[in-house]
């Protein structure tokens, strides 16, 4: 079955400090990665999808996503922090074949700090 | 489009009691899902449908759980009778379908069983 693994359930930077969120899947085929964010009290909104294109994908906000397929990971970043990048961000998978259900990450909740 | 739509925002209730969460997904999308979220466990996929057909409920964590979709514009997760440890998020996302396709996610509906 897919899984998707989150290091880190928290991680702390620095406003102006690069971000890096990991995410990484299990699967024999390479699957389709998305990353979404949550603020509090709102829903999951996509920051950016992986589907076998390019291998770096740039999202919104200035994040971006690395897939390796060698280390199957699909990180998550972004060069400088913003205040307003607090939130907690979920890596999913969507296995080839499937209607598109997702499997989540437990989640990262990202600290700015000023 | 306003995007995924779920009622109520907030329900609170008491144990034993039947609750009704709803959902009305963005015009077009062919594919519907229910998610819970709670600290413990993270976004688990409940159930999901396709064309108005439920595809997979494996997630679905008891018979107290049903949920239905009787047209393309909405649908219903039904708690009976409910418990304290039902409380938690309850999303509703919806999709044009497809493996590679991203969901959209509602603002989900707090549920607290006292």
């Amino acid at each position: 079955a897919q899984s998707v693994t989150q290091l880190g359930s928290h991680v702390s930077v620095s406003e102006g400090a690069l971000v890096l969120l990991r995410c990484n899947y299990s699967s024999s085929v390479p699957p389709y990665l998305f990353w979404y964010v949550q603020y509090p009290n709102q829903g999951l909104q996509l920051l950016l999808k992986y589907t076998s294109a390019a291998t770096l994908v740039k999202g919104i906000n200035g994040f971006e996503a690395e897939f390796k397929k060698s280390e199957t990971s699909f990180h998550l970043t972004k060069p400088s922090a913003h205040m307003s990048d607090a939130a907690e961000y979920f890596c999913a998978v969507s296995e080839r074949g499937s209607q598109g259900n997702l499997i989540f990450g437990k989640g990262t909740k990202l600290s700015v700090k000023p | 489009d306003a995007g995924v739509i779920q009622s109520p925002r907030h329900e609170v209730t008491e144990m034993g009691q039947e609750v009704t969460l709803r959902c009305k997904p963005i015009s077009g999308h062919n594919s519907l899902f229910w998610y819970r979220q709670t600290m413990m466990r993270g976004l688990e996929l409940l159930i999901y449908f396709n064309n108005n057909v439920p595809i997979d409920d494996s997630g679905m964590p008891e018979d107290r759980f049903s949920a239905k979709m009787p047209n393309a514009s909405f649908s219903t997760l039904k708690i009976q009778p409910s418990e304290p440890r039902d409380s938690a998020v309850y999303f509703c996302a919806s999709s044009v379908g497809g493996t590679n396709t991203e969901a959209f996610f509602g603002q989900g509906t707090r549920l607290t069983v006292v």
